[in-house]
């Protein structure tokens, strides 16, 4: 079964880093377009990141609030993958998917809680 | 950033009846390949997304033929032909094109 599980969400201080992780199952992640995906409370989605297949290359892209305080990398070993996120303030509440695309499929994890708050 | 709106906001809907929502791009979401990358996506109370139709019209495995997806260029609508109970949730576009990616504000459709 293809499946992914986010996990490192938290409460974490205005200014503080937080690292999630996503581990995938079923399916290589180094051959689906991986991207996070966060969610404020009662709010809309909102693509934070993406990371391209290895044979596109494997680079990484941000959206404008997060580039150059966030990290989308992966361990092809474990199978996982990850966003390191720094100087997290409070606008970067929400819930964070991570989300996974292969030619016959499109998953989403469960989502994992980032609090932002003093 | 290419701007997504949908309309409308809330959707109450009886049951059995159709339903229709429309999603607005602010620029083509026709890509350099000739593909338009316009998805739907639903999300029901407490779950996570999960994609209905990609590529403007090609509903995913196990989705209900009551869901369909048309349009082009910048104009787009999700129609359910006969809304039931299960599809009570919040329905969002996507635009697949131009990075960053961007989705619609959501549509909360409702049983009447």
């Amino acid at each position: 079964e293809v499946q992914l599980v986010e996990s490192g969400g938290g409460l974490v201080k205005p200014g503080g880093s937080l690292r999630l992780s996503c581990a995938a199952s079923g399916f290589s992640l180094s051959n689906a377009r991986m991207t996070w995906v966060r969610q404020a409370p009662g709010k809309g989605l909102e693509c934070v990141g993406r990371i391209k297949r290895k044979t596109d290359g494997g680079t990484t892209d941000y959206s404008s609030p997060v580039k150059g305080r966030f990290t989308i990398s992966r361990d092809d070993s474990k199978n996982t993958l990850y966003l390191q996120m720094n100087s997290l303030t409070t606008e970067d509440t929400a819930v964070y998917y991570c989300r996974g695309v292969g030619s016959a499929f499109d998953i989403w994890g469960q989502g994992t809680m980032v609090t932002v708050s003093s | 950033d290419v701007v997504m709106t949908q309309s409308p906001l809330s959707l109450p809907v009886t049951l059995g009846q159709p339903a229709s929502i429309s999603c607005r791009s602010s620029q083509s979401l026709v890509y350099s390949d000739g593909n338009t990358y316009l998805i739907w996506f639903q999300q029901r109370p407490g779950q996570s997304p999960r994609r209905l139709i990609y590529r403007v019209s090609n509903r995913d495995s196990g989705v209900p033929d009551r869901f369909s997806g048309s349009g082009s260029g910048t104009d787009f609508t999700l129609q359910i032909s006969r809304v039931e109970a299960e599809d009570v949730g919040v329905y969002y576009c996507m635009q697949g094109t131009h990075w960053p990616w961007t989705f619609g504000q959501g549509t909360k459709v409702e049983i009447k």
